[in-house]
């Protein structure tokens, strides 16, 4: 596809169930995001991956959150037990090369629509 | 400590003025500095960056932007706008050099609403 697309693009869920949100990043793009964003916030950076590389997971908030990125293309945020404080929108972006390269952190991202995430 | 700065939540211009949303920062050293705009619905897209040279950059959409390092400010700008102009835009900055995904940050969003 020409774009970064997420699925779903909302997600209602009961207080501490699982949520899974998926992202297909842009096709030769080796760097994939995440980021949450709040009402009236910035950005909250969550969790980066560069290829094969380890993911540089030092924005996770707690222990509930994981993400795996598979043969270095579409990625999954999974959302363990969830609280009402998770609810936001959950963006994914991706960049030709990631910041944690030298030299990448040049490189603009391109961002996913988002999905929003509701805890009831 | 990195940081940066939208001083205004919200921003009202009537259609065909100019329009300046304000951004500044804070890095130790030189900084990367970008412009992203959201619209309703929608994920950030990416308009302008400054990385160095010419202190004035042209973006999408006939959006510009002037680095200011004495003022330590990259303010966007539109000589006129359109009401299709009107959405959320956010300034983020990376001190040049430093490696790392968490080192982007992010200001809080201008509001803009451009009034026919």
């Amino acid at each position: 596809g020409a774009g970064v697309s997420q699925s779903p693009s909302n997600k209602v869920t009961e207080k501490g169930k699982d949520v899974e949100l998926r992202c297909d990043p842009i096709s030769g793009h080796t760097a994939l995001y995440w980021y949450r964003q709040s009402l009236g916030q910035g950005l909250e950076f969550l969790i980066y991956f560069q290829g094969n590389s380890a993911p540089d997971k030092s924005g996770l908030p707690s222990d509930r959150f994981s993400a795996e990125r598979t043969g270095g293309s579409v990625s999954t945020l999974t959302i363990q037990r969830t609280q009402q404080e998770d609810s936001a929108v959950y963006l994914c972006a991706s960049s030709l090369i990631g910041a944690g390269v030298a030299g990448g952190s040049s490189y603009e991202q391109y961002f996913g629509p988002g999905t929003r995430l509701t805890v009831t | 400590a990195q940081s940066v700065a939208q001083p205004e939540d919200q921003v009202n211009v009537a259609e065909g003025n100019p329009l300046t949303v304000k951004c500044t920062y804070s890095v130790s050293g030189n900084p990367y500095l970008f412009w992203y705009v959201q619209y309703p619905n929608r994920g950030l897209q990416f308009l302008l960056k400054y990385i160095t040279g010419d202190n004035l950059v042209k973006g999408s959409y006939g959006f510009e932007a002037e680095f200011n390092k004495s003022q330590t400010s990259f303010h966007l700008k539109k000589p006129s706008a359109l009401v299709s102009d009107s959405a959320l835009y956010f300034c983020a900055v990376r001190e040049r050099g430093q490696t790392g995904a968490n080192n982007l940050f992010f200001g809080t969003g201008t509001r803009l609403t451009v009034i026919p």
